[in-house]
């Protein structure tokens, strides 16, 4: 079945630690957002990847960093520097081909709690 | 830059009444315009799409919604509700314009149907 894959889908982290948030899709797709969802606030969007060793700032970009060494993995990393990082963060991706359609398909998310 | 305004962002309904939530954007382009619906603890899920085509488009599990550009409104709609419409709905524009294709999401609308 193809689709996006993250992981996990909880984690706890302590204050002062980094931690990194997997995403993976096996739709060939070149295009890979990282979302974070608030209550009452939506989606922001924290970095993009339209290609492989490319990546952009989003909206939230701060206290954030990502990787694209692969076409199919676009971790996320929470830094320390992240003032408030408990939140729901949603990986998706998009083909961004011939004929697309600009639809985002996302991963099932997941929640970070800092304790 | 674009924008999305869902009005409501808690909407009930009784089991069986017509479903109707509220989107209106702004965008100084024809947009293309989405609708996802969000259950708890998952990722969101593409309800439909419009792209430019037909204003009246259907959707999955019986919702539509139609394009008004004179209204810059894309509301959605479903005829009868059932219980397991209850989730969070979430509209978005897509940004031609700056490159990178982004997705700029609404607040969100939380769906209650009751007995």
């Amino acid at each position: 079945d193809g689709g996006i894959t993250q992981s996990p889908k909880y984690l706890f982290r302590k204050e002062g630690q980094n931690v990194t948030l997997s995403c993976e899709q096996n739709l060939n797709h070149d295009a890979m957002y990282w979302y974070r969802q608030d209550p009452g606030q939506g989606l922001r969007l924290i970095y993009y990847s339209q290609i492989v060793n490319d990546f952009q700032k989003g909206d939230i970009a701060e206290g954030y960093s990502v990787s694209r060494e692969k076409k199919e993995s676009f971790p996320l990393t929470v830094t320390s520097a992240q003032k408030n990082p408990t939140a729901f963060y949603l990986c998706a991706s998009k083909d961004v081909g011939a004929g697309r359609t600009d639809t985002q398909y996302f991963g099932p998310g997941t929640r970070l709690t800092v304790l | 830059a674009q924008s999305v305004t869902q009005l409501g962002s808690h909407v009930s309904v009784s089991e069986g009444a017509l479903v109707l939530l509220r989107c209106n954007y702004s965008s100084s382009v024809p947009p293309y315009l989405f609708w996802y619906v969000q259950y708890p603890n998952q990722g969101l899920q593409l309800l439909l799409k419009y792209t430019s085509a037909a204003t009246l488009v259907k959707g999955i599990n019986g919702f539509e919604a139609e394009f008004k550009k004179s209204e810059t409104s894309f509301h959605l709609t479903k005829p009868s509700a059932h219980m397991s419409d209850a989730a969070e709905y979430f509209c978005a524009v897509s940004d031609l314009t700056g490159g990178g294709n982004k997705l700029t999401f609404g607040t969100g609308t939380q769906l209650k149907v009751e007995l």
